[in-house]
């Protein structure tokens, strides 16, 4: 089945250094989301890329989603104590076939902020 | 953000016993599905549930699991007979059209001992 690797694991940073996970998949995907999960939360949508090459900005956080759409990236800027949680890339499966829009989420990366 | 009520937050039992995890998502989205996490690790999926039927299911979801919709818009999720590795956070989602963001409740943490 369709498996996305997510990197690094954990991430520590000082307050107002920049932070930068990364996901890849073995396969084409049609789209990638996402999710911020803060400690004791629950998964929260953040994005959806779908287009090769794009690149979305939420203020301090910018999405982007590779020219093969094999793989895909989230950088925080100046991070803040309220970014803390764990972020998880998700590929919604391709449309048509068997799938009814099940995501296939990477292992996340946690994100400590030490202020 | 739309409202995905899940009940119980907390839910102990032991091993060997039924439990049945309850959501409640808004009644005009279509397609409505289970995810479990296991402390510490991914987000895993478990089964969608489309046009009030399974729709898919993973490997995870064995013959001791079940889901049904009974009165049109609770959305329950059955585990006839729990193990100590059904220990995990449960989550409810759901989403409106296929290509748009999922929901997820604030989830059922299951602990069987």
């Amino acid at each position: 089945g369709q498996q996305v690797m997510q990197i690094p694991q954990y991430q520590h940073v000082q307050e107002g250094e920049d932070f930068t996970t990364y996901c890849n998949s073995s396969t084409t995907l049609s789209n990638i989301q996402w999710y911020k999960q803060r400690p004791g939360g629950h998964p929260v949508f953040l994005i959806q890329l779908v287009k090769s090459g794009e690149v979305k900005k939420q203020k301090r956080l910018t999405f982007q989603f590779g020219e093969a759409k094999k793989n895909s990236s989230l950088h925080i800027t100046a991070t803040q104590t309220t970014d803390v949680g764990t972020y998880f890339c998700a590929a919604l499966a391709n449309a048509g076939g068997t799938s009814y829009g099940k995501l296939t989420f990477g292992q996340g990366t946690i994100l400590t902020v030490h202020p | 953000e739309p409202e995905v009520t899940q009940t119980p937050s907390h839910q102990v039992t032991q091993m060997g016993q039924e439990v049945i995890l309850r959501c409640v998502p808004i009644s005009n989205h279509l397609y409505f599905y289970w995810y479990r996490q296991i402390l510490g690790q991914k987000v895993e999926f478990l089964v969608s549930f489309y046009n009030n039927e399974i729709s898919e299911k993973s490997e995870i979801f064995d013959d001791q699991f079940s889901v049904e919709r009974p009165d049109g818009s609770n959305f329950t999720l059955k585990i006839r007979s729990t193990k100590l590795e059904d220990s995990a956070m449960y989550f409810c989602a759901r989403r409106q059209g296929y290509w748009t963001e999922a929901f997820f409740g604030q989830g059922t943490r299951l602990t069987v001992v």
